[in-house]
């Protein structure tokens, strides 16, 4: 079965600083892999996806993510952290042997400090 | 519409009584899912229609939840005989088809509290 596993709960960060937080994937097959950000009471909103092509993707609000196939990892990634970054996050695989729905890791709060 | 709408945003209700929670999806997306956000949990996927086939039910947690999709386009989740447990936000994604390998778009949510 398809899943994702994102190892940290939370991750804290200074402004300004770079962020990284991690996704690890287990599929069969070709991965595809997105991340998305939740805002407090708000939707969930796409920030990138992994279909196929370079192993670095760029997204929205300068956040990029890359694909390593060999630690079957998908780590978001941004150089300077901003405090509206401050978020849950969450990594996802498309299961398209299962209708193409998404499957979730736990998800990742983001707190960006000034 | 321009994106996916879900109403209501916010329902209050008391335990046993029933629920409907809808979702209007993005106009031309045939693929439609539903998914619980419950506190301090992960999304759960819940069920997911595609064009005119039959739904994949295989997340509803209890005989209680069903949905149906109307025309292809609207979608309602219902929960009968709510129960505390029920609280959670309901969310809701379309997409252009289940093969397309673009991501979901989702709706705001519905949250639900079961009192």
């Amino acid at each position: 079965a398809q899943s994702v596993a994102q190892p940290e709960d939370q991750v804290n960060v200074a402004e300004g600083n770079p962020l990284t937080v991690k996704c690890t994937y287990s599929v069969s097959g070709n991965p595809y892999l997105f991340w998305y950000v939740q805002y407090p009471n708000r939707g969930l909103q796409f920030l990138l996806k992994y279909i196929t092509g370079d192993n670095l993707v760029k997204g929205s609000y300068g956040f990029e993510a890359e694909f390593n196939k060999s630690q079957t990892s998908f780590h978001l990634k941004k150089p300077s952290a901003l405090v509206s970054d401050s978020a849950l996050y969450f990594c996802a695989v498309r299961d398209y042997n299962q209708g193409g729905k998404l499957i979730f890791g736990q998800g990742t709060e983001l707190s960006v400090k000034p | 519409g321009a994106g996916v709408s879900q109403s209501p945003s916010n329902k209050v209700t008391e335990k046993g009584k029933d629920v409907e929670l809808r979702c209007d999806p993005i106009s031309g997306h045939t693929a439609l899912y539903w998914y619980r956000q419950s506190l301090g949990q992960g999304l759960e996927f819940l069920i997911y229609f595609q064009g005119n086939s039959a739904p994949d039910k295989s997340g509803l947690p209890s005989d209680r939840f069903s949905a149906e999709r109307t025309g292809g386009s609207v979608s309602t989740l219902t929960i009968q005989r709510t129960q505390q447990e029920d609280s959670a936000v309901y969310l809701c994604a379309s997409s252009l088809g289940q093969g397309n390998p673009q991501g979901c778009t989702f709706g705001s949510g519905t949250r639900l509290t079961v009192v």
